[in-house]
């Protein structure tokens, strides 16, 4: 089946830094998604790419849709400790399914 | 509104029982989605309801796993009988229609098996 590396798996860093993950995949996906999960909560979604090459901010987030189609990345910018979560990318095809990478999980060191 | 609604939030089951996991999706949403995480791994599709109807059921682990969605309302995701592999985090998903927008988890069930 479909698989999306996510790097990296994990990062501990300082309040006030620049935080970038990414996500590749060997295969095509129509969306592409970043979503941050809270403990004890479900993801939620940040920020939705649809078209290649396409560059999305929300806030201090940006994340740009890879021009195969096939990766992606997120950064964050002068990180605050509620930035603390796991940080996941999805691929989307035409069924709807999500395909998930593993994951990365952020600490943020006031 | 009130968002998806996942019980219980907590299960710790020996191996062997049953488990019964029920999500409420949003009202209205004719797509419900299952996924689990299992073992800090990445976020894996189980299946997804249209209404009442089985759209994809291609995650589905095996046999063990039974899903049901009554009157296209509310679904339940069964386990029986229960194993150590299966514990992990369940979550349910609904959205109105395609596209990411809309696509609202729950906060999932932590299944432990013993």
């Amino acid at each position: 089946g479909q698989q999306l590396n996510q790097s990296p798996q994990s990062m501990f860093i300082q309040e006030g830094e620049d935080v970038s993950m990414n996500c590749t995949s060997s295969s095509i996906f129509n969306t592409w998604l970043w979503y941050k999960q809270d403990p004890g909560e479900g993801p939620v979604l940040l920020i939705a790419l649809y078209k290649a090459g396409e560059l999305t901010s929300n806030g201090r987030l940006t994340a740009q849709f890879g021009i195969t189609r096939k990766d992606s990345f997120l950064n964050i910018s002068a990180s605050i400790p509620s930035d603390v979560g796991i940080y996941f990318c999805a691929g989307q095809d035409a069924g709807n399914m999500l395909t998930f990478g593993g994951g990365t999980r952020l600490m943020v060191k006031p | 509104e009130a968002g998806v609604t996942q019980f219980p939030s907590h299960s710790v089951i020996e191996k062997g029982q049953t488990v019964t996991l029920r999500c409420d999706p949003i009202s209205g949403h004719d797509n419900l989605y299952w996924y689990r995480r299992v073992m800090g791994k990445e976020i894996k599709f189980l299946l997804h309801f249209v209404k009442e109807s089985k759209q994809d059921e291609s995650g589905m682990p095996n046999n063990r796993f039974l899903a049901e969605r009554t009157g296209g309302t509310y679904s339940t995701l069964k386990v029986q009988p229960a194993e150590l592999e299966d514990s992990g985090v369940y979550f349910c998903a609904s959205s109105p229609g395609s596209g990411p927008y809309g696509y609202t988890f729950g906060s999932g069930t932590r299944l432990t098996v013993v």
